[in-house]
C-alpha cells in the first residue's frame, strides 16, 4: 500500500459523456501527476500539477484538464469522451525534496461504450 | 522527444534460469525506474536508479544504469513463478517525475 487512494475504482461511461476521477495524495506530498494506460501499453504522462499549479503537460487535448487541491488532493476530468479514452487511470504522488519517489494509486478502470 | 524501448517485450522462462530485460532511452536523463504491474493492478517500484554506474538488488531483482550508453538492465537470478508479471522501465522526461515508459515486458515464468 503506497498511500495514495483513487476513486472510483471502475467507471463506465457513455461516448460524449463527462468524467471526473479523483486522486488523494499520500500524507506531505505536494506534487500529483496523471498517467493513462491503455490495455497492453505502457502508460502515458498527462500532466502534473504542484501547489495546485499545472506543472507539465504530455500530448493529450485539453479536454482532459485537472484540478489540485489546498490538501494536495486532485481531480481529472474528461470532456466529450471518446472510445479510445477507455483505459486505466494512474495518478502519483510525490514530495519536493524527495522528488524522485513517486506512488502511485490503484487506479481507475475507465470504459467508454 | 523521449523514446524508451524495452525488450524483449514477450519473455517466457523456466524456474530457475536467468535472463536479462533491457531499456534503451534516446535522450539525456540520469534517473531511471523499473516497476512491476500485475494483471488489472498498479505499478508496484522496484528500483530508483539516480546515477550512472547505479546498481541495485533486491532479492532475484538486479537493475544497473548505464548512462552514457543510456541503457538500464533488469536482471532476473534463477527465476520463480511469483515473479511472472509485467516489468516497465521509466525514465524522467522533463525533470520531477514526468515519467515516460517503455512498452512493457510481459514476462512468464514456467514451472
Amino acid at each position: 500500500e503506497t498511500g495514495v487512494t483513487q476513486s472510483p475504482t471502475h467507471l463506465i461511461k457513455t461516448r460524449g459523456q463527462q468524467v471526473t476521477l479523483r486522486c488523494s495524495s499520500q500524507s506531505g506530498h505536494n506534487t500529483v501527476s496523471w498517467y493513462q494506460q491503455a490495455l497492453g501499453q505502457g502508460p502515458q504522462f498527462i500532466f502534473q500539477y504542484y501547489r495546485e499549479e499545472e506543472n507539465g503537460r504530455g500530448n493529450f487535448p485539453p479536454r482532459f484538464s485537472g484540478l489540485q487541491f489546498p490538501n494536495y488532493s486532485s481531480e481529472l476530468n474528461v470532456n466529450a469522451l471518446e472510445l479510445d479514452d477507455s483505459a486505466l487511470y494512474l495518478c502519483a504522488s510525490s514530495s519536493g525534496d524527495r522528488y524522485y519517489e513517486q506512488y502511485f494509486g490503484p487506479g481507475t478502470r475507465l470504459t467508454v461504450t | 522527444e523521449l523514446k524508451v524501448e524495452q525488450n524483449p517485450l514477450f519473455l517466457s522462462m523456466q524456474e530457475g534460469k536467468n535472463y536479462t530485460i533491457y531499456c534503451n532511452y534516446s535522450t539525456t536523463s540520469d534517473r531511471l525506474y523499473w516497476y512491476r504491474q500485475d494483471p488489472g493492478k498498479s505499478l508496484e517500484s522496484l528500483f530508483v536508479l539516480l546515477s550512472n554506474g547505479a546498481v541495485k538488488q533486491e532479492g532475484r531483482l538486479m537493475a544497473s544504469l548505464d548512462t552514457k550508453a543510456r541503457l538500464s538492465t533488469l536482471h532476473i537470478t534463477a527465476a520463480v513463478h511469483d515473479l511472472s508479471a509485467t516489468y516497465f522501465c521509466a525514465v524522467d522526461s522533463q525533470g520531477a517525475q514526468k515519467l515516460v515508459f517503455g512498452q512493457g515486458t510481459r514476462l512468464t515464468i514456467n514451472p
